[in-house]
């Protein structure tokens, strides 16, 4: 069973609207750690937000905020305000575990494009 | 701060022949990933090394390819003989690698793209 889903495989939005990205997600452990990654059509993946499965708070970083509802296993990323410089591939991504050992797993991401 | 630096960037090679390619992690990062990254798909973890010790190789096609980190430092991935399915991008991640809770993130260098004929 895949343990990342985004169902969403492409999405579009007009610049300086609000969007969210689908994320679900599927573990058996306790103790695991959500990522949000963009990637340019230049290839490098850059590291947006992080939120931990013991976190009471959902995280925040600048114009991304991540929508953690853990009962239902999912961690759905908000940009709000778009930029055309926004457009670019997003992956959600679980590392499982306590540790920093813990396997990392990716959906197949979601295609943003940000209309003028 | 550097950051994680990879060779080659583009690869073009006929199926059973063989390649490397090389990674160099941010310094002082202990744990280092090879990702493989297949068109229109999200990056798949191939080896996870942890210093020069190998963490996690589950889905390492074992038959074709290897990889080492023989000083805990940069490392080297090898496909032998390559097939027509391994063409994709193999991206090398790195992340400090302390033993605390997984909140560690990985960065990314820019990944080399293989294309075998």
């Amino acid at each position: 069973a895949q343990k990342i889903t985004q169902t969403q495989p492409g999405m579009f939005v007009q610049e300086k609207e609000a969007v969210t990205l689908d994320c679900t997600y599927d573990t058996s452990d306790p103790s695991y750690g959500l990522f949000w990654y963009k990637q340019p059509s230049s290839g490098e993946m850059i590291f947006l937000i992080y939120q931990g499965s013991y976190d009471q708070q959902n995280a925040t970083e600048g114009r991304y905020s991540l929508n953690f509802q853990k009962a239902r296993k999912s961690a759905n990323l908000v940009i709000s305000a778009s930029q055309l410089g926004d457009s670019a591939m997003y992956f959600c991504a679980m590392r499982e575990g306590r540790t920093n050992a813990g396997k990392s797993t990716f959906g197949d991401g979601t295609t943003l494009t940000v209309k003028p | 701060e550097a950051g994680v630096a990879q060779s080659p960037r583009y690869k073009i090679i006929e199926k059973r022949q063989s390649v490397a390619f090389w990674c160099n992690p941010i310094s002082g990062h202990a744990t280092l990933y090879w990702y493989q990254q297949i068109l229109g798909q999200g990056p798949k973890l191939l080896i996870q090394f942890q210093n020069n010790g190998v963490v996690d190789d589950s889905q390492l096609p074992k038959d074709r390819f290897s990889a080492e980190r023989l000083k805990g430092v940069d490392s080297t991935l090898k496909i032998q003989p390559a097939k027509l399915e391994d063409s994709a991008v193999y991206l090398c991640a790195s992340s400090l690698g302390g033993l605390g809770f997984s909140t560690e993130t990985q960065y990314f260098g820019p990944g080399t793209r293989l294309l075998v004929l």
